[in-house]
């Protein structure tokens, strides 16, 4: 069956340095793949989608990569600030999802940037 | 604000009470989620509804009812809940139902169940 992990342990980096978040699925090829991030007591907020005939994507100092080959997907955040410190959560279509909007999620990894 | 909101943010209820959740999205949108996020647990998707009308319903028990009276607003119906469905339960909106479509989540209701 399809599994997403995330890193369960949380990523502390200094301020100003690039956080980089590992997504790693298995069993499956996904068409796209999306990333989201979540604040304590909030829902998650929508980020980014990369898709599977694209390396790469940036928003601002945001940067995806889609690896298909090693089923990984990288987010980066350049100049991390301390209020990048959330959850970020990545997903993905089931393998069975057809011509629907299902996702399945991972875990989540918990980023914090000490100022 | 994201355009969902969610009421009650907080409940805490007994195993015998009947209780609702009420999700309402202005956004235009054409299809609602519930989601329940436990500790240490992926979002697991409950249910979809696409213009009003039910697509998913993913093995959930039949103490979680859900209702759609329209494209705006999404319910959940709760009756003999047990503890370990306590959890945030979170609804979430997109324009269509197609793939890649960007999901719009509200703020989530805590549920505790005593």
């Amino acid at each position: 069956s399809q599994k997403i992990e995330q890193n369960s342990e949380a990523l502390n980096i200094q301020e100003g340095k690039t956080a980089t978040l590992t997504c790693n699925y298995t069993n499956y090829s996904p068409a796209y793949l999306q990333w989201y991030r979540q604040d304590p007591g909030r829902g998650p907020v929508f980020l980014l989608l990369i898709r599977e005939n694209e390396k790469e994507k940036r928003k601002e100092r945001l940067k995806v990569t889609f690896d298909t080959t090693l089923k990984q997907s990288l987010f980066h955040i350049t100049a991390s600030q301390p209020a990048d410190s959330a959850t970020y959560l990545c997903a993905l279509p089931p393998p069975y999802g057809g011509a629907t909007n299902k996702l399945i999620f991972g875990t989540g990894t918990l980023l914090a940037v000490q100022p | 604000e994201t355009g969902v909101t969610q009421t009650p943010r907080h409940l805490v209820m007994g195993m015998t009470n009947k209780k609702s959740l009420k999700c309402e999205q202005h956004l235009g949108h054409n299809a609602m989620y519930w989601y329940k996020q436990s500790a240490k647990k992926p979002l697991e998707l409950m249910f979809v509804y696409n213009f009003k009308e039910q697509t998913e319903n993913n093995s959930v028990p039949s103490r979680f009812s859900p209702e759609c009276p329209n494209s705006s607003h999404l319910f959940l119906h709760l009756h003999t809940l047990q503890p370990e469905d306590s959890a945030l339960y979170l609804c979430a909106s997109s324009l269509g139902y197609r793939p890649e479509t960007e999901q719009y989540f509200g703020p989530g209701t805590r549920l505790t169940v005593t």
